[in-house]
């Protein structure tokens, strides 16, 4: 499956690195998000974006900067995390923005970046 | 507040039965949603319910009833290949809130 391709898959940065993870969809969907998935927890929504602006920010630390500078493309700018920030990254993307409902509404997500904050 | 719940792990032996329960209380409800994923991997789409009722695909069936706020994924014939866990998550308001998930382990 190679609808959504996140990179890298892995990644090891200290507190005080500048990273980025890159997401991109080849579905032809016009909504993307980002998630964050720890350990036993539900996934979290960080960031939804709909034809490439930001509609929604879950009231996530300005240390997570997002980007999305086309519709098939979005990245999460990374700086001076915490080592609470470790976890897996989801990128996610759907045919329709959110506040529809029905199938279209549906998501389908990358493989995810695993980020470990030293 | 937003609440979904599902066990936490399950298990069951191969070519058995099994059943994962969802319970939601949530603000609003545009339909409800079940993914599997395998450790290391992307959650991948399973099913979607909007109306009561049972929706079936091959081995997988889920079911809803919106009154009693609840749902089930049911597998049937287990194969190993079905070890992973399942997420529950609701549509609310336009935005997916997801259960914790439930692991899934199929023994020999």
């Amino acid at each position: 499956e190679t609808g959504v391709t996140q990179t890298p898959r892995h990644l090891v940065m200290g507190m005080t690195n500048k990273k980025s993870l890159k997401c991109e969809q080849h579905l032809g969907h016009n909504a993307m998000y980002w998630y964050k998935q720890s350990a036993k927890k539900p996934l979290e929504l960080m960031f939804v974006y709909s034809l490439e602006e930001r509609v929604e920010n879950n009231s996530v630390p300005s240390r997570f900067s997002p980007e999305c500078p086309n519709s098939s493309h979005l990245f999460l700018h990374l700086h001076t995390l915490q080592p609470e920030d470790s976890a897996l990254y989801l990128c996610a993307s759907s045919q329709e923005p959110p506040g529809t409902s029905g199938t279209t509404d549906t998501q389908y997500f990358g493989p995810g970046t695993r980020l470990t904050v030293l | 507040g937003q609440n979904i719940d599902q066990p936490t792990e399950m298990t069951a032996t191969e070519g058995a039965i099994v059943q994962i329960n969802c319970t939601y209380q949530t603000s609003g409800f545009n339909g409800l949603f079940w993914y599997q994923q395998h450790a290391g991997e992307a959650p991948t789409f399973l099913s979607y319910n909007v109306l009561d009722g049972l929706e079936e695909k091959g081995r997988f069936s889920s079911f809803l009833s919106r009154s009693k706020g609840y749902s089930y994924l049911l597998l049937k014939e287990l194969q190993m290949k079905d070890s992973a866990s399942y997420l529950c998550a609701v549509n609310s308001w336009g935005k997916l809130q997801f259960g914790a998930g439930t692991q899934v382990v199929v023994t020999p």
